[in-house]
C-alpha cells in the first residue's frame, strides 16, 4: 500500500518568515495530493491541493509543489502569521477499483512566534 | 446548506463493548469516508461508502463495520472494543468518491 512520510514533525518560525513542509509518497499511481490544516480540537480543513498533471499551485500565501519523478510534494507558507499555527497534514490519494483511498502523513506542528 | 455533523462528541466505553458512531453528510454529498485519528497521528482511512455500498477499505479488522442510509448519513460500528481503539473518529463527506472531502468535528472515543 501507499506510504507517506512527512517532515519535519515540528517547525518553529518567527512571524513573517516562510515555512516549508515536505512529504514523500511511494505509490506512483497516486494522483491527488491535498494538504489539511487542523487547529487544536478542531476538524481538518483542506487548504490547498494539487493533482499529478500540475507541478505547482498557489493560493495567496500558500503554495504547493509536486515532483512526480522524485515522488515528493511540499507546502510553502510565506509571511507566516500567528494564526497559521496548527498541525498540517499532507495526504496522497490513489484510485483503486473505482474508490479513492487516501493516506495521510503524520503531521507537522507549525508554531509561529509573534 | 449544513456541514458535516457527528454524534456523539465524546464517548467512554470499556474493553469488549460495542459502539456506534453517527455521521450526517453535507447536503448534496453521496459519499462518506471514516477515519481513525490517534493522538499525535494523521487520520487513518477505515472505509468509504458511496451510495449505500462500501467503496474501499483500509487496513482495519472486520470488527470495524459500517452502514450508509438512503439519505447518505452513515454509521461506524466497532465491536469488541480494545484499548487501542481510543482515538478521534472523523467522518468526511464528498459530492462523489473522488471529490474534495469535508470533515466533521469528530467523535472522541475513550476505551477503558
Amino acid at each position: 500500500g501507499e506510504n507517506v512520510e512527512q517532515h519535519p514533525s515540528t517547525l518553529s518560525v518567527q512571524e513573517g518568515d516562510s515555512a516549508v513542509i515536505k512529504c514523500t509518497y511511494s505509490d506512483s499511481a497516486s494522483n491527488y495530493f491535498p494538504w489539511y490544516k487542523q487547529e487544536l480540537g478542531k476538524r481538518p480543513q483542506l487548504i490547498i491541493d494539487i493533482r499529478s498533471n500540475v507541478g505547482e499551485k498557489k493560493d495567496q500565501r500558500i503554495a504547493v509543489t509536486l515532483n512526480k519523478t522524485a515522488k515528493h510534494f511540499s507546502l510553502h507558507i510565506t509571511e507566516t502569521q500567528p494564526e497559521d499555527s496548527a498541525v498540517y497534514f499532507c495526504a496522497s490519494r490513489e484510485a483503486s477499483g473505482g474508490s479513492y483511498i487516501p493516506t495521510f502523513g503524520r503531521g507537522t506542528s507549525l508554531i509561529v512566534h509573534p | 446548506e449544513t456541514g458535516v455533523t457527528q454524534s456523539p462528541t465524546h464517548l467512554i466505553k470499556t474493553r469488549g463493548q460495542q459502539v456506534t458512531l453517527r455521521c450526517s453528510s453535507q447536503s448534496g454529498h453521496n459519499t462518506v469516508s471514516w477515519y481513525q485519528q490517534a493522538l499525535g497521528q494523521g487520520p487513518q482511512f477505515i472505509f468509504q461508502y458511496y451510495r449505500e455500498e462500501e467503496n474501499g477499505r483500509g487496513n482495519f479488522p472486520p470488527r470495524f463495520s459500517g452502514l450508509q442510509f438512503p439519505n447518505y448519513s452513515s454509521e461506524l460500528n466497532v465491536n469488541a472494543l480494545e484499548l487501542d481503539d481510543s482515538a478521534l473518529y472523523l467522518c468526511a463527506s464528498s459530492f462523489s468518491s473522488g471529490d474534495e472531502q469535508f470533515f466533521g468535528p469528530g467523535t472522541r472515543l475513550t476505551v477503558l
